[in-house]
């Protein structure tokens, strides 16, 4: 069974600051996928960035970009330049053989 | 285009009764799931269907859960008899073929709260 862990429930960030939201994942696959989704205060969740577990390089997005450590089963988001509409639940999720199953989430405030 | 489309968006009701959450995906997409979201927790899927077949209703109580995909293009979710501990945000949500890697694409979600 795939299992994923967000141990931060709540980060805050200044704006203009970068801030790295933390993910650990369990799974006995080699082949599977990561995803970080965003949900704002409208409830809409919306992919941010995703990685294939069998590339090495780290997926970037603009302001967004991960960093993948396979061996550590770890799979943290960066956010550069935060702004206020960062601002958001943000979830990570692991997906294998149509499977997604989603961390519990990280609520990301963002200060002015 | 067109997004995921769900209504309602609020809904109280107490234990017992029945209700109803309905769900129009993005138009071509042949694959609809239905998660529960419980306060704190991130979702969970409930059921997947591919066109009007389900593919995964692993974790929908089916004592109680029951849903459908009418003609593989609307779905209904409903819940007889609610409790308590199913408050919570329903969430459908679609993609094109449902492969692995797939981006979903969300609706707004329908917030349930029972009495």
């Amino acid at each position: 069974a795939q299992t994923v862990t967000q141990s931060q429930p709540e980060m805050s960030v200044q704006e203009a600051e970068t801030v790295t939201l933390s993910c650990t994942y369990d799974t006995s696959e080699s082949d599977y996928y990561l995803f970080w989704y965003k949900q704002p205060p409208s409830r809409q969740m919306i992919l941010v960035i995703r990685q294939e577990a069998y590339k090495q390089q780290n997926a970037t997005e603009n302001r967004f970009s991960v960093n993948f450590q396979k061996a550590a089963k770890s799979f943290s988001l960066k956010i550069s330049d935060s702004q206020l509409g960062d601002a958001a639940m943000y979830f990570c999720a692991s997906a294998y053989g149509n499977k997604l199953v989603f961390g519990a989430g990280t609520i990301l405030r963002v200060k002015s | 285009e067109a997004g995921v489309a769900q209504s309602p968006r609020y809904k109280i009701i107490e234990k017992r009764q029945s209700v109803a959450f309905w769900c129009n995906p993005i138009s071509g997409h042949a694959t609809l799931y239905w998660y529960q979201q419980i306060l704190g927790q991130g979702p969970k899927l409930l059921i997947q269907f591919q066109n009007n077949g389900v593919v995964d209703d692993s974790q929908l109580p089916k004592d109680r859960f029951s849903a459908e995909r009418l003609k593989g293009v609307d779905s209904t979710l409903k819940i007889q008899p609610a409790k308590l501990e199913d408050s919570a945000v329903y969430l459908c949500a679609s993609s094109l073929v449902g492969a692995t890697n797939e981006k979903l694409f969300f609706g707004s979600g329908t917030q349930l709260s029972v009495l």
